[in-house]
């Protein structure tokens, strides 16, 4: 039982466009999220998080979205950089509880 | 250090054998995890400390799996009669909380 979903094991995008990775999850519980990014022989690095008393967090190039009624998430990556290429995880807890984590989705970012 | 770090960062068992992981978390950080992550899937939780006491083992597969932190700072993760199924990365993060958890690098166990 997947509770939380990237669809896309894999995405590419020209360098200086806009990166968009999808998140989707079933329980209705889950009141925090986090993106977490990865790189080959690496611990995940903490990206950006968004609790879901909001719809919208920005970080610099990291915007994340929460559509809390749709149970999705997103995160836009703009401008897109060669060193943005990694595995990017999304993940989500229920208060302070244990983090699931979805199957992540590999971003190639085209120079 | 600056960092989680874990050691060894490989391992190779032979299937039945018991096997170590080890873990030092970030000076300071009360919180601790391990995770397991299997090729091609997410990290999957397997246990939480705060200090010394281990307050979540849910996520343990089975009771070949042990883990403990007995001074609050250095966490071992050890695994018993080791199978092919246990093969993975396995992950120690730090926080202050469940959320915003450091992780090391992690340690690629193969089991043969």
């Amino acid at each position: 039982d997947q509770q939380v979903k990237q669809n896309s094991p894999s995405l590419s995008v020209q360098e200086g466009r806009i990166s968009i990775l999808n998140c989707d999850y079933t329980n209705s519980m889950f009141d925090y999220f986090l993106w977490y990014k990865k790189y080959p022989a690496e611990g995940p690095t903490f990206l950006i998080s968004i609790s879901s008393i909001k719809d919208k967090n920005e970080d610099g190039r990291f915007t994340v979205f929460l559509n809390k009624s749709a149970k999705h998430l997103s995160l836009h990556i703009v401008p897109s950089q060669p060193g943005d290429s990694a595995v990017y995880f999304c993940a989500a807890s229920v208060g302070n509880e244990k983090l699931t984590f979805g199957t992540g989705t590999r971003l190639t970012i085209i120079p | 250090g600056a960092g989680v770090s874990q050691s060894p960062r490989y391992k190779v068992a032979k299937r039945g054998q018991d096997v170590a992981l080890r873990c030092d978390p970030i000076s300071g950080h009360v919180s601790l995890f391990w995770y397991q992550q299997a090729l091609g899937q997410g990290p999957e939780f397997l246990t939480y400390f705060q200090n010394e006491a281990q307050l979540d083992k849910s996520g343990l597969p089975s009771d070949r799996f042990f883990a403990e932190r007995p001074e609050g700072s250095v966490s071992t993760l050890k695994i018993q009669r080791t199978q092919q199924e246990d093969s993975a990365v396995y992950l120690c993060a730090g926080g202050s909380s469940y959320n915003e958890q450091f992780f090391g690098p992690g340690t690629r166990l193969t089991v043969l």
